[in-house]
């Protein structure tokens, strides 16, 4: 039981290249989250699908998109990298208990 | 607007000694607040919520609606505590489970 995965775990970009963050969680969860991680800042939600077939902005979404592609599995999307998205990335998905994310371990994205 | 403050980046103390994080929140509605640890090189958990009202490894965190605050206590502190530690906060009247978190607080136990 692998809980929630990420891939890449490290990534380095050059500014305007493009490329997707994969997560996927094995505990049937329904919701699933993309925060990003900054020093000082905490964390701070992408993007977020609460079912299936269903995404929504969450407080910092400009330069990022989403695909929830099965119940399974949540895709992050940079379009054209900006240096302002260098940053570690967790996706998450949430258990039965009220406020219980599971976190994967993190993708660190560096854009130069 | 929701918001959950957490104003001290870094907090050192001994070993033994009572340790206590620092959690502020403002929120118009009824709040539901967790706290969450990432140890070192481990992923972020769950640590304890306050509508469970329980002691998780010793620390426990009180909700306070008059101060709103959920600050996290513990009477002695162990090595093994040093990670950092997340405050966060439900404004879930959609049932979306969503979280916001403050900016973190860095807890480093001295031998």
């Amino acid at each position: 039981n692998a809980g929630v995965t990420q891939t890449p775990k490290f990534q380095v970009l050059k500014t305007g290249q493009s490329m997707t963050l994969q997560c996927a969680q094995d505990m049937n969860h329904n919701s699933m989250y993309w925060y990003r991680q900054d020093p000082g800042m905490g964390l701070r939600l992408i993007y977020y699908s609460a079912s299936e077939g269903t995404t929504d902005k969450g407080e910092v979404p400009n330069g990022y998109n989403v695909s929830r592609l099965n119940k399974r599995e949540f895709s992050l999307r940079l379009e054209s990298a900006a240096p302002s998205q260098t940053s570690v990335y967790f996706c998450a998905s949430r258990g039965q208990a009220a406020g219980e994310l599971f976190f994967g371990e993190g993708s660190r994205l560096t854009v130069l | 607007a929701q918001r959950v403050t957490q104003p001290e980046k870094l907090l050192s103390v001994f070993k033994g000694a009572p340790v206590e994080l620092k959690c502020n929140y403002s929120y118009s509605g009824s709040p539901e607040l967790f706290w969450y640890v990432q140890y070192s090189r481990q992923r972020l958990q769950l640590l304890l919520r306050h509508i469970s009202r329980e002691s998780i490894k010793g620390f426990t965190a009180d909700l306070n609606k008059g101060e709103t605050s959920f600050h996290l206590k513990k009477p002695f502190a162990q090595e093994e505590d040093s990670a950092m530690y997340y405050c966060a906060l439900s404004r879930d009247s959609s049932n979306t489970g969503k979280l916001i978190f403050g900016q973190g607080t860095t807890l480093q136990v001295k031998p």
